[in-house]
């Protein structure tokens, strides 16, 4: 079974560039959230997927956006790329579990190394 | 605002003994507190959870300990082992929210 994939592990893009990132979720879950990782920081939350629409949104601009396909697969696009976005970009996978959180039902990816120079 | 803290960048504990990660949050609002672990090229991994309605949890040599009033939990590794060490990152969530608010993370270093 496999789990939470993400490509590319790594990428190198210029300022002013437009970068998309995929996900593809564990097996069997529905539901797609993206977190962005600085150096020496933990995950803060961009935005989550489910039945195709942006569910809930954290605080990052519109340059921030993203997709859902109808197999729950994901795509994370970042428009005009400044230095400042450069991060390990995290995607997690879960069931939809209606008002409750459970921990362990939530997977991440390895990641999308993004440096941008 | 840091909603979440860590305050110990890293942690050094020597094999066999305890180790203890904390972390400390603001927002009175977190209901479920989760604790991630994460190695080197690889995504966080689940370890433990506990809800705001207990003040303790436990799963093998993991314990997670929630003072609501202080805004404070804490993880016990008990014995720790030279595969513990890792990125410890201490989570939150609100009731209904679907995001998790994360700590900076603690380095934990297991010496033989």
């Amino acid at each position: 079974d496999a789990g939470v994939t993400q490509s590319p592990t790594h990428l190198i893009k210029t300022r002013g560039q437009q970068v998309t990132l995929r996900c593809s979720p564990k097996s069997g879950h529905d539901t797609v959230s993206w977190y962005q990782q600085a150096l020496g920081q933990g995950p803060q939350f961009i935005f989550q997927y489910y039945e195709e629409e942006e569910r809930q949104r954290g605080n990052f601009p519109d340059r921030f956006s993203g997709h859902q396909f109808p197999n729950y697969s994901s795509e994370l696009n970042v428009n005009a790329l400044l230095l400042g976005d450069s991060a390990l970009y995290l995607c997690a996978s879960s069931l939809v579990s209606g008002t409750s959180f459970s921990g362990n039902t939530i997977y991440f990816g390895e990641g999308s190394w993004l440096t941008v120079v | 605002d840091q909603q979440v803290k860590q305050n110990s960048p890293s942690l050094s504990v020597q094999e066999g003994r305890i180790s203890i990660l904390n972390c400390d949050y603001t927002n009175s609002m977190f209901d479920y507190f989760l604790w991630y672990k994460k190695y080197p090229a690889e995504g966080p991994t689940f370890l433990i959870s506990i809800s705001s309605i207990k003040d303790k949890n436990e799963d093998g040599r993991f314990t997670v300990f929630l003072n609501k009033s202080a805004k404070h939990l804490s993880l016990h590794i008990v014995p720790s082992q030279p595969g513990d060490s890792a990125v410890y990152f201490c989570a939150a969530s609100e009731y209904s929210n679907y995001q998790l608010i994360w700590g900076a993370g603690t380095k934990l270093i297991i010496k033989p």
